[in-house]
């Protein structure tokens, strides 16, 4: 089993759509939480980054992290048709030192216009 | 405030080759990370550098290696290249030791 479980996809929405993305994850150690976008060939891009339970907005964007029940969620309210991209959970531990992330596989989001 | 960037774009090599990624952090950042991104996957961990040393390293065999230097960019070196080292290299950079990676647009790494 991974630590951190992510539906693939794709998801296709219409435009003007709230779309709901959500990981779960298994190591109780995950403190820090984030979501980033990916366009098809390029790097990551920080959208959300989150430490308590509890939800975080910015824009039409909200994250949601529920530590009880290991399970973190991105809301996108108002979609476009260019937030059609991968969209990846990620997430690390207080491990000293080291701020590795582990990532979901990315849930590829399609929003049509 | 410049972002993170890498190179080269892109890179073709045979079985058995090695490599060398380049990437220079973010102004104001001096931890970098390595992740390799198979397509359809998420990235995962390879190693990351602090002070020019390395800081915690993922499942990834001794055959990657990496460095940084003074002015906190990195290298990331592969030898003896295999088929499965194809992906897409990410670099990241960070303030120290912060959960907050920035992503460079990565270097697109064809092993024939």
């Amino acid at each position: 089993q991974k630590e951190v479980e992510q539906d693939p996809g794709p998801l296709s929405v219409p435009e003007g759509a709230i779309v709901s993305l959500n990981c779960t994850y298994s190591n109780s150690a995950f403190q820090y939480f984030m979501w980033y976008r990916q366009y098809s060939r390029k790097g990551p891009e920080l959208l959300m980054y989150t430490y308590s339970s509890g939800n975080k907005e910015d824009g039409r964007f909200t994250a949601q992290v529920d530590k009880s029940s290991k399970y973190i969620s991105l809301f996108i309210r108002d979609s476009q048709p260019s937030d059609s991209a991968t969209y990846l959970c990620a997430m690390s531990s207080m491990d000293t030192g080291r701020r590795a992330l582990t990532f979901g596989s990315g849930t590829r989001l399609q929003v049509q216009p | 405030e410049t972002g993170v960037t890498q190179s080269p774009t892109h890179l073709i090599k045979t079985r058995g080759q090695q490599v060398t990624l380049r990437c220079s952090s973010q102004s104001g950042h001096n931890t970098v990370s390595w992740y390799q991104q198979a397509l359809g996957q998420g990235p995962q961990f390879i190693f990351q550098y602090y002070r020019e040393e390395e800081n915690g390293r993922g499942n990834f065999p001794p055959r990657f290696s990496g460095l940084q230097f003074p002015n906190y960019s990195s290298e990331l070196n592969v030898n003896a290249l295999e088929l499965d080292d194809s992906a897409l290299y990410l670099c990241a950079s960070s303030r120290v030791l912060s959960n907050e990676q920035f992503f460079g647009p990565g270097t697109r790494l064809t092993v024939l």
